[in-house]
């Protein structure tokens, strides 16, 4: 099955930095790779997702970018904001209806 | 955008006893639902993908005799923890997908802690 790696699993920035997380997976057939912000006692929430055949997409301050050929996506958020602190989730799936697997998160800090 | 609910936030009860989790699509409908377990400072772990008008399809090493998990419309799927014990304490996640496109963007509801004692 479709193992994801993500790092940093902690990482502390301060306001207005970039902060950037990196995932690998092991299955070439993933071709869906969301990111979930997910806060202290809430459900994760969707902030950006790519699919396989787009290399870069952009919203706002959070980007992904994502290399087929070695398997990487990585979250870019720039001007990081203290609201930004909060764990993130990288995931991949097959797309239609098939599971999602995530990766351990990463729990980002902004000092403000 | 699409929005999912759960229902309770949170529970707490006493050991062997049953809890019902539901979880709502509240302006899309559903066929698939997922269901999910998280320990603290830890990854979500599928337990189950629910299907509406069929039988949910478990991940290996949940046990579907006690998670038990009904899609009895396309909005609406519960999991109900049968013979809860302090080892099932976590937090339940489900998620459901509009199935607009290729129908595998999914969303989460808001989680339901449960509390074994």
């Amino acid at each position: 099955g479709e193992n994801v790696e993500q790092h940093p699993s902690t990482l502390s920035v301060q306001e207005g930095d970039s902060a950037v997380i990196k995932c690998t997976y092991s299955d070439s057939a993933s071709n869906y790779f969301p990111w979930y912000k997910q806060e202290l006692g809430k459900g994760p929430q969707l902030i950006i997702d790519i699919r396989s055949n787009v290399g870069e997409k952009k919203d706002q301050r959070i980007a992904v970018t994502l290399n087929k050929t070695a398997k990487h996506f990585s979250l870019h958020i720039t001007e990081t904001q203290p609201e930004d602190s909060a764990v993130y989730f990288c995931a991949a799936s097959t797309g239609g209806y098939q599971k999602v697997t995530f990766g351990i998160g990463t729990k980002l800090q902004v000092i403000p | 955008g699409a929005v999912v609910s759960q229902h309770p936030s949170r529970v707490i009860c006493k050991s062997g006893t049953s809890v019902k989790i539901e979880c709502r699509s509240l302006d899309f409908q559903a066929t698939t639902m997922f269901w999910y377990r998280q320990f603290p400072k830890q990854s979500l772990m599928l337990m189950a993908t629910s299907n509406e008008g069929s039988k949910a399809t478990y991940e290996q090493g949940v046990e579907k005799d006690k998670f038990l998990i009904n899609h009895a419309s396309l909005t609406l799927s519960t999991l109900t923890v049968t013979s809860a014990h302090p080892e099932d304490s976590s937090f339940y996640i489900c998620s459901a997908s509009p199935g607009q496109g290729t129908g595998d963007t999914q969303y989460f509801g808001p989680g339901t802690r449960l509390t074994v004692l």
